[in-house]
């Protein structure tokens, strides 16, 4: 069974970071590019980094450039993204995903707030 | 950014009839290879978004066949042939072409 589950949300104060995980299992992880999607509560679904299979391709969404760092791990079958100078706005649900959406994650919640 | 834009983005159906969700996109979604990255997603009240429908008319695994995907270059369209209660959620439209990838706003089927 495909599966990809994220962790490392939590509660941060503006300025700070945090880390996010995914774990994907259940298919060639290597084989496939991954990406962050995100929704902010109440609100619609926005792309927020792609990472292709080999990490030599990677894009961000302009909002977040220069700030979150897209990585991957195959040898663990692991998806990352580390966020630095988090802003109120980055408060949402963030999805690991695979494929163009195929399989997503339960989500992990990241609230920036003083 | 290429813009994606839902019309109704309010659908209110009636059990066991048809219903069906416009897609438009700013740009061509056709790819080099003569496919269309247009995807369908479902997000039921409290749960994650599921994929339905990739490039255009490709129902995923698992996915009931009163989905149905239709449309080509920048206009498409998502039919439930008869809408049952289990449907009742956001349909989201995505394009997969051009980066950053994006969703239209998002249309709300209830009952």
């Amino acid at each position: 069974e495909v599966q990809v589950v994220e962790s490392g949300g939590g509660l941060v104060q503006p300025g700070g970071s945090l880390r996010l995980s995914c774990a994907a299992s259940g298919f060639t992880f290597s084989s496939y590019w991954m990406s962050w999607v995100r929704q902010a509560p109440g609100k619609g679904l926005e792309w927020v980094a792609h990472i292709n299979q080999d990490g030599s391709e990677i894009y961000y969404v302009d909002s977040v450039k220069g700030r979150f760092t897209i990585s991957r791990d195959n040898a663990k079958t692991s998806l990352y993204l580390q966020m630095n100078s988090l802003r109120a706005e980055d408060t949402a649900v963030y999805y690991c995903i695979r494929d163009g959406g195929a399989a997503w994650g339960q989500g992990t919640l990241v609230t920036v707030s003083s | 950014d290429v813009v994606m834009t839902q019309s109704p983005l309010s659908l209110p159906v009636t059990l066991g009839q048809p219903a069906s969700i416009s897609c438009s996109s700013t740009q061509s979604l056709v790819y080099s290879d003569g496919s269309t990255h247009l995807s369908w997603f479902q997000q039921r009240p409290g749960q994650s978004p599921r994929r339905l429908i990739y490039k255009v008319s490709n129902r995923d695994s698992g996915v009931p066949d009163r989905f149905s995907g239709s449309g080509s270059g920048t206009d498409f369209t998502l039919k439930i042939s008869r809408v049952e209660a289990e449907d009742v959620g956001v349909y989201y439209c995505m394009q997969g072409i051009h980066w950053p990838h994006t969703f239209g706003q998002g249309t709300k089927v209830e009952i």
